[in-house]
């Protein structure tokens, strides 16, 4: 069964917003990370954040982690229109590092 | 360039017929991954080789045969394609230590048609 579920599906949003991205998911984890995929592209990993850390920042990337609702999320701060892309969360269970399990995906939208 | 590559980037074929798509990492790494995402981008994993030996296989037809000739290349056999089998196939890799968690390198990805 698909570990991670996103949400929203797709957002939309005007250029110098912010976006958040949520992300739920099922079992004990080491870590979550979040990927990034823009239309007929690989995913690209934007950052990981650990079991027993609650915030991480990168950039214009801010993730949390509530281990006890096993729910995160994603912000991008400032959006530009390069941001549009699909934003997916992986997680690998306990016992399991080397499999990641991805999330159904958030596509966003900035509009210029 | 350091990179996942992957051969062809498209691919369109006949049902029933037998095809194979190529992947290979020159960033050092020891695991390799194939993962299947199908229209609604829901990405799977199907497979995954760390130093030439099988460690992960999903539930995946038997149709589906990765073969790794060594640790740099996984590539993926696919006989008998049916319909269903149309989807963008990725290939991954990492380099897992101990204690460190497992950030993935994708390729850009197989988009396989079976007409």
């Amino acid at each position: 069964s698909q570990q991670g579920e996103e949400d929203p599906q797709a957002l939309s949003i005007q250029e110098g917003e912010n976006a958040t991205m949520n992300c739920s998911y099922k079992t004990s984890i080491n870590n979550l990370q979040w990927y990034r995929q823009n239309s007929g592209r690989g995913l690209v990993h934007l950052i990981l954040i650990r079991s027993n850390e609650r915030e991480k920042h990168s950039g214009r990337l801010r993730v949390t982690l509530d281990t006890s609702k096993k729910s995160s999320s994603l912000l991008i701060t400032a959006s530009r229109a390069a941001d549009t892309a699909s934003y997916f969360c992986a997680t690998d269970r306990v016992g399991s590092a080397r499999q990641l399990t991805f999330g159904s995906g958030t596509q966003l939208t900035v509009l210029p | 360039d350091t990179a996942v590559s992957q051969t062809p980037k498209y691919l369109v074929t006949q049902m029933g017929n037998d095809k194979s798509i190529k992947c290979e990492q020159n960033l050092g790494h020891d695991t390799m991954y194939w993962y299947k995402q199908d229209s609604k981008k829901f990405l799977k994993i199907m497979f995954s080789y760390n130093n030439k030996e099988l460690i992960i296989n999903e539930t995946v037809p038997n149709r589906f045969s990765p073969k790794s000739p060594d640790k740099a290349h996984l590539n993926l056999h696919i006989n008998s394609l049916e319909l269903g089998d149309s989807a963008v196939y990725f290939c991954a890799s990492s380099y897992p230590r101990r204690g460190a968690a497992d950030t993935q390198y994708f390729g850009p990805g197989t988009r396989l048609t079976v007409l």
